[in-house]
């Protein structure tokens, strides 16, 4: 059964600081991946999406990589701001699964102004 | 276009009782995954329905069960009630194929 592992559980940085935030998977067999990003008490806003043709995405600060092979996928967040204090959750589509999608339990993130 | 939409927001019930949850997906998308999350579990999937079919299941007892109408709207029940269902109920929508999902804001859902 697939799993997701999210290093560090909590990372608490100060502003303008470059991020790396790190997934990886028991196993490396999946279809694609996506991060989120969640605000407390909300849902799950979709950040970057990875498709199984591709190895990395990029949406303005945020760059998204997915090694396959090693069954990882980094997010990176450059000059970070006290805006994008929240938790950030990967997930992965596991091939010939029957599951949507398969969580990890997040990275808390704190940008201190 | 409007978002997915969740109803009702919080919820709070007794041990033992049952409970409906509507979600409502983007216009135009017609596949809906619901998701459970906890502190200790996380996210897990539920279920997912596409054209009022059942396509994907969780790993969730029976006591967990859902359905979708014609117009894409989907429904969960949960009976029986149990502590440990008091959880954040998420559900998502997708288009047809398309792998990203698209999240509502949840259900609140606290059994007492």
């Amino acid at each position: 059964k697939q799993e997701v592992t999210q290093i560090p559980a909590a990372l608490s940085v100060p502003e303008g600081e470059n991020l790396v935030l790190n997934c990886s998977f028991t196993d490396s067999a999946i279809y694609n991946l996506q991060w989120f990003r969640q605000d407390p008490g909300k849902g799950l806003t979709s950040l970057l999406l990875i498709q199984s043709s591709q190895r990395e995405q990029t949406s303005g600060r945020l760059n998204a990589s997915l090694d396959k092979s090693s069954g990882r996928s980094t997010l990176y967040i450059a000059a970070s701001q006290p805006g994008d204090s929240a938790t950030y959750l990967c997930a992965g589509v596991p091939q010939g699964g029957s599951e949507k999608l398969v969580f990890g339990k997040g990275t808390k993130l704190t940008v201190n102004p | 276009k409007a978002g997915v939409t969740q109803t009702p927001r919080y919820l709070i019930k007794t041990r033992g009782q049952q409970v409906t949850l509507s979600c409502s997906p983007i216009s135009g998308h017609r596949s809906v995954s619901w998701y459970q999350q906890t502190p200790g579990q996380g996210l897990q999937f539920l279920f997912e329905y596409f054209s009022e079919t059942q396509r994907n299941k969780g790993n969730f007892p029976g006591r967990f069960s859902g359905r979708q109408f014609s117009n894409s709207r989907s429904e969960m029940n949960v009976s029986t009630l149990e502590l440990g269902d008091s959880a954040l109920y998420l559900c998502a929508s997708s288009l047809e194929w398309g792998p990203t999902q698209y999240f509502g804001p949840g259900t609140r859902l606290t059994v007492l």
